[in-house]
């Protein structure tokens, strides 16, 4: 069974980093580019960006919104991707989800973690 | 970026009725189309892949349709468990967007 846990949320000061880990199992980690979707109180779903499996690249692409700041990188080994979030801003407070990529592409999103809180307040 | 457009933002309706919901997008995105419902506090679960594929294990009353900049998602009968908000999204270009979902409710 496919299964992806995030990790890693909480309250933090605006300027401030956080990093979100997503522990993958039920499948071979490696294969598979991974994507992070958040979701702001009571909003819409919004792309955050992706990371390829290193078949393809390994390589990564990232929303306007977070280019720059935001860092996707990932240990095949252990079967983690992690989000690397610096300088953060009060509008990136947001359930963040990890999600499996279906195919060779930047989606379909076939399975998501249960997702992570991430609040940003001082 | 591509701007993707659903109608209704919410609808009512009875167990049994057939329930579309149409989504539009701001250019020709073949049918690079998706459908997730994410049920109250849980996660988005993928339903239809590619415009009009049903996802492994989701039940045959949802489908989808449509190419180009205008397809459609249907419940052909709506059941207590599909209460939900439900969001398309565009994969044809970067970055992947989802248009701003639809509440489904019992009337």
């Amino acid at each position: 069974e496919v299964q992806l846990v995030e990790s890693g949320g909480g309250l933090v000061q605006p300027g401030r980093s956080l990093r979100l880990s997503c522990t993958a199992s039920g499948f071979t980690f490696g294969d598979y580019a991974m994507s992070w979707v958040r979701q702001a109180p009571g909003k819409g779903l919004e792309w955050v960006g992706f990371i390829r499996s290193k078949a393809y690249g390994g390589t990564t692409e990232y929303a306007a919104s977070v280019k720059g700041r935001f860092t996707i990188s990932r240990d095949d080994s252990k079967s983690i991707a992690y989000l690397q979030m610096n300088s953060l801003k009060t509008e990136d407070t947001a359930v963040y989800y990890c999600t499996r990529v279906m195919g060779s592409s930047w989606s379909p999103f076939d399975y998501w973690g249960q997702g992570t809180l991430v609040t940003v307040s001082s | 970026d591509i701007q993707m457009t659903q109608s209704p933002s919410s609808l009512s309706a009875s167990v049994g009725d057939r329930v579309t919901i149409t989504c539009q997008a701001s250019q020709d995105i073949s049918n690079y189309l998706n459908w997730y419902q994410q049920k109250p506090g849980k996660a988005p679960k993928l339903l239809i892949y590619d415009a009009s594929n049903l996802e492994t294990g989701v039940p045959s009353r949802f489908s989808g349709s449509g190419s180009g900049t205008d397809f459609t998602f249907t419940i052909s009968s709506l059941q207590p468990e599909d209460i939900a908000t439900y969001y398309c999204q565009q994969y044809d270009n970067l970055p992947p967007t989802f248009g701003q979902g639809t509440k489904v409710e019992i009337k």
